[in-house]
């Protein structure tokens, strides 16, 4: 199975600021990088797939970018809504399994 | 539009069956294949299993023989039932529908099990 390491685990920043989360495949995915918003009490957001594609309805301040094995997501002007838990899945081969999870927190 | 909804237990003893169910609205399990996704406390997400549109099942090496999904297309349901729980089977348990290649657009909210001895 591929094994995707995503970092920083942790991240504090300010609304208006912008944050890059990183994520690393164990091998090549080619393109195939999706994005994940989690909040509580809400159901998990895609956000992203295929390494830059915007699913619709998310905003155009979220970007993807990366191929083969090393992903960034980018978040620019931060609102407050944007503060979760994020986390990346390889849909490139059987079966997708994700990174371990990043959380963005109000500085 | 879209929905999935997870329903299940609350609590399970050490050992015993869990049963969740995942009704679907908005699309045709015909059409989309839906996944099985698990979250323990505080960890990451851990793929499970799938209920592929024409009928057949997939599964996590890492659950062996214990899990078993089903689906009852006529009630738009897919079932997940895995057996002989641990402690450790504790978890977030969601359903998912794969938009294309193993990506997915659309979750439920999820359904928090908690394996008691």
């Amino acid at each position: 199975d591929v094994q995707m390491t995503q970092s920083p685990s942790n991240l504090a920043a300010s609304p208006g600021e912008s944050v890059s989360i990183n994520c690393k495949a164990s091998k090549s995915i080619s393109k195939y990088l999706a994005w994940y918003q989690q909040k509580p009490g809400k159901a998990n957001k895609l956000l992203i797939y295929s390494g830059s594609t915007l699913q619709s309805g998310t905003p155009s301040r979220f970007s993807g970018s990366g191929s083969g094995t090393d992903f960034t997501l980018t978040i620019r002007n931060l609102e407050p809504e944007d503060f979760g838990l994020y986390y990346c899945q390889q849909h490139n081969e059987y079966p997708p399994t994700f990174g371990a999870g990043t959380k963005l927190e109000l500085k | 539009q879209v929905q999935l909804k997870e329903t299940g237990p609350d609590l399970v003893q050490l050992t015993q069956t869990l049963s969740i169910t995942c009704t679907v609205s908005g699309c045709s399990l015909t059409t989309y294949n839906v996944h099985w996704v698990r979250q323990p406390p505080g960890k990451g997400l851990e793929w499970m299993g799938a209920m592929w549109n024409g009928g057949g099942t997939d599964y996590n090496s890492a659950f062996k023989s214990r899990l078993s999904i089903s689906r009852d297309t006529s009630k738009s349901q897919v079932f997940l039932r895995m057996n002989s729980l641990q402690t450790d089977d504790t978890a977030k348990y969601f359903c998912a529908r794969e938009s294309i290649l193993y990506h997915f657009d659309y979750w439920g909210q999820g359904v928090i099990v908690t394996v008691s001895s």
